[in-house]
């Protein structure tokens, strides 16, 4: 069965501060791995997408990293922000249509 | 640019009634469209995707349906609402290996 966990389930850090998330995956075969950010009762948005021969992407803050051969993925978060604060779901794509989802990793940013 | 709407935002149905969400697409043609569902702290399940004017593939059974009338909409149906169908559902678009586009959601309440 082709899975994506995420860890941790749920962190606090204090604004300002660094966080990593992690997210390992059994899907196989693999195309692609994608992080989103989803708002509370908002709809996900995309950050990176990375493929198999790609090692790191960064968007501004958020810099992601994958492993293939491990089947790893970190999201980075530096200087972290108030707006931060959301769900980060890990996706990896066996092609366009099968898409598997992490449960997500929820981030509480405090001042 | 490419713009995705859901409406209505939020509903409450008894058990049950009929179900009919919709899904518009502008700014693009003939773009992949999905349904998600996203259970209260779960990952999103999608539930169909469409290639095309007509073409539905369902990946989950379900007493759901989806419809896709015309280009860039995207419609989801239900006949009888059950208590499990309640959720946040996301219509979102995309192409073929590249990232997908989500939608505002609709949070459905079936009582």
């Amino acid at each position: 069965k082709n899975q994506v966990e995420q860890s941790p389930q749920s962190l606090i850090i204090l604004e300002g501060k660094n966080c990593t998330l992690q997210c390992n995956y059994t899907v196989s075969p693999f195309s692609n791995l994608r992080w989103y950010k989803q708002d509370t009762g908002r709809g996900p948005v995309s950050l990176t997408i990375m493929t198999f021969s790609e090692n790191t992407k960064s968007n501004g803050r958020y810099t992601a990293t994958l492993d293939a051969d491990t089947k790893q993925s970190s999201l980075h978060i530096t200087a972290s922000q108030l707006s931060d604060s959301a769900s980060y779901i890990c996706v990896v794509s066996q092609n366009d249509y099968k898409l598997s989802f992490g449960a997500g990793t929820t981030v509480t940013v405090r001042a | 640019s490419q713009t995705i709407h859901q409406w209505p935002a939020t509903l409450v149905q008894p058990v049950g009634s009929p179900l009919s969400l919709e899904c518009t697409v502008e700014g693009t043609s003939n773009p992949n469209l999905y349904w998600y569902r996203q259970a209260a702290g779960r990952g999103l399940q999608l539930l169909f995707y469409s290639v095309g004017i007509g073409q539905i593939s369902s990946e989950v059974p379900q007493n759901l349906s989806a419809s896709r009338p015309q280009d860039r909409q995207f419609i989801l149906s239900s006949k009888k609402l059950l208590l499990s169908d309640s959720g946040f559902y996301l219509c979102a678009w995309g192409w073929v290996k590249e990232t997908q586009y989500f939608g505002p959601g609709t949070r459905l309440l079936v009582l």
